[in-house]
C-alpha cells in the first residue's frame, strides 16, 4: 500500500517563474492538505481540498492555489515566485474529512528559488 | 485553534527515558492533543494521539492531566535514531488546519 508520494522531489525556479507541485494520497484518503516548511521552521498550513473544494486556508497569498482531481491526488500551483518561497512543501492526506485524526505526510518537494 | 507551547531542544543519551512537555492552556472541550516526529528532509510522521488520561502504543506514551491544560510525551530508552523534532498540536478531529509550532529539537547522544 503507497503511502503519500508526492513529485517532483526537488525543483529550482527563478524568481517571476510559476511551480507546479504534485500529491498522491495514501491509498482510502480523499482529504489532501499541503504545507509549506522554510528552514528551521514548523510547517505551515496553506490549504486543504476535500470533494475537489478548497475547504480550509491558511494565510498565504492568492499566487498559492490548488487543485484536486477526482482521483484525490492533487496539484499545488505558485505563481510569480518569490525568494522567500524557498521551501520544503509538504502534502498530507486523511480519511472522509478527518484531518485531525491521524495525518500521512509524504516527503516533500524541496523547492530552491534563485 | 489552541496553541502550543514547547521546549525548543532537549539533549539525551541512548537508553535514557525522553520526556517531552507541552503546554495548550485554552485547549478546547473537543481538541484532541496529537504528536508528530519529524526527521530532517522528510514529512512528520504520526506519534501518538489522546484525549485525556494516557495513551500507550508501542513507540510510546502519552500522559493527559485532568484539566488538559499541558501533554507530556514519553519515549522510552530512546536511541540514536530518536534524534528529531517532536511536535505537539491541539485540534478538534475534524477540524480544518494543524496548526504546528516550532516543536522540540531533540538530540540523544551515545
Amino acid at each position: 500500500d503507497a503511502g503519500v508520494t508526492q513529485s517532483p522531489t526537488h525543483l529550482i525556479k527563478t524568481r517571476g517563474q510559476q511551480v507546479t507541485l504534485r500529491c498522491s494520497p495514501k491509498s482510502g484518503h480523499d482529504t489532501v492538505s499541503w504545507y509549506q516548511q522554510a528552514l528551521g521552521q514548523g510547517p505551515q498550513f496553506i490549504f486543504q481540498y476535500y470533494e475537489e473544494e478548497e475547504r480550509q486556508r491558511g494565510n498565504f497569498p492568492d499566487r498559492f492555489s490548488g487543485h484536486q482531481f477526482p482521483n484525490y491526488s492533487s496539484e499545488l500551483n505558485v505563481n510569480a515566485l518569490l525568494l522567500g518561497d524557498s521551501a520544503l512543501y509538504l502534502c498530507a492526506s486523511s480519511p472522509q474529512g478527518r484531518t485531525n485524526e491521524k495525518l500521512f505526510f509524504g516527503s516533500g518537494t524541496q523547492l530552491s528559488v534563485l | 485553534l489552541a496553541k502550543t507551547t514547547q521546549p525548543i531542544s532537549m539533549d539525551s543519551y541512548e537508553g535514557q527515558e525522553v520526556n517531552i512537555t507541552c503546554s495548550h492552556n485554552n485547549i478546547a472541550t473537543n481538541d484532541y492533543i496529537t504528536w508528530y516526529q519529524q526527521f530532517p528532509s522528510q514529512g512528520p510522521r504520526f506519534i501518538i494521539q489522546g484525549y485525556k488520561t494516557k495513551v500507550t502504543n508501542e513507540v510510546a506514551s502519552l500522559f493527559i492531566p485532568a484539566d488538559r491544560k499541558s501533554s507530556t510525551l514519553s519515549l522510552p530508552r530512546v536511541s540514536l535514531s530518536d534524534t528529531a523534532v517532536y511536535y505537539c498540536l491541539v485540534g478538534d478531529l475534524e477540524g480544518g488546519k494543524l496548526i504546528f509550532g516550532q516543536g522540540t529539537e531533540l538530540s540523544v547522544k551515545p
